[in-house]
């Protein structure tokens, strides 16, 4: 069985400050893990993907996670808050078989001028 | 390339009544996934195709739910009877197989809100 627990449903900034989006994971097997964004009215995009090799994976838009296997964590950053990144962020683990996601509960990114 | 398109967007329906979801998947992609978020939690696993056969319903919560999956292409998910905990945005993904979901993740469509009263 998987889980995953995004600490914290509404994170706010300023902008230009760190962004930190925390996600914990728990899989029986190697997982693959994801994050997701979500802007008003749209589905989900990709950000980025951990799946096997390097451990700090660079996504879209200036973000980046880092898998961390003894902490069981991929927690999301970005150095910089923009406006635009105001949004509904997803962690997201699956399996190698590529069948079904287990997500988050989602954590709700306000940036404020 | 066209996205994964889902009809419609809004759906309000009585108790009751019977709604049917389309999810149009992105062109030759095999697997396709239905999710749904209910009152602003996680989102939830309902079902997988791979082309026209179910791989895994496992999230299905019950038998007033059925979904088909015409010659691999488009799906449709039925609600009948609705009930009022049906009600949530439903999410329909698609990728091509395992190694494209791999490198790309699921591609989703914008989602339908259903609400039943």
């Amino acid at each position: 069985a998987q889980s995953v627990t995004q600490l914290g449903s509404h994170v706010s900034v300023s902008e230009g400050a760190l962004v930190l989006l925390r996600c914990n994971y728990s899989s029986s097997v190697p997982p693959y893990l994801f994050w997701y964004v979500q802007y008003p009215n749209q589905g989900l995009q990709l950000l980025l993907k951990y799946t096997t090799g390097a451990t700090l994976v660079k996504g879209i838009n200036g973000f980046e996670a880092e898998f961390k296997k003894s902490e069981t964590s991929f927690h999301l950053t970005k150095p910089s808050a923009h406006m635009s990144d105001a949004a509904e962020y997803f962690c997201a683990v699956s399996d190698l078989n590529a069948g079904k996601s287990t997500f988050g509960d989602g954590t709700t990114l306000t940036v404020k001028p | 390339e066209a996205g994964v398109t889902q009809f419609p967007s809004h759906s309000v329906i009585e108790k009751g009544q019977t709604v049917t979801l389309r999810c149009d998947p992105i062109s030759g992609h095999d697997n396709l996934y239905w999710y749904r978020r209910v009152m602003g939690k996680e989102i939830k696993f309902l079902l997988h195709f791979v082309k026209e056969s179910k791989q895994d319903e496992s999230g299905m919560p019950n038998n007033r739910f059925l979904a088909e999956r015409t010659g691999g292409t488009y799906s449709t998910l039925k609600v009948q009877p609705a009930e009022l905990e049906d009600s949530g945005v439903y999410f329909c993904a698609s990728s091509q197989d395992s190694t494209g979901f791999r490198d790309y993740g699921y591609t989703f469509g914008s989602g339908t809100r259903l609400t039943v009263v």
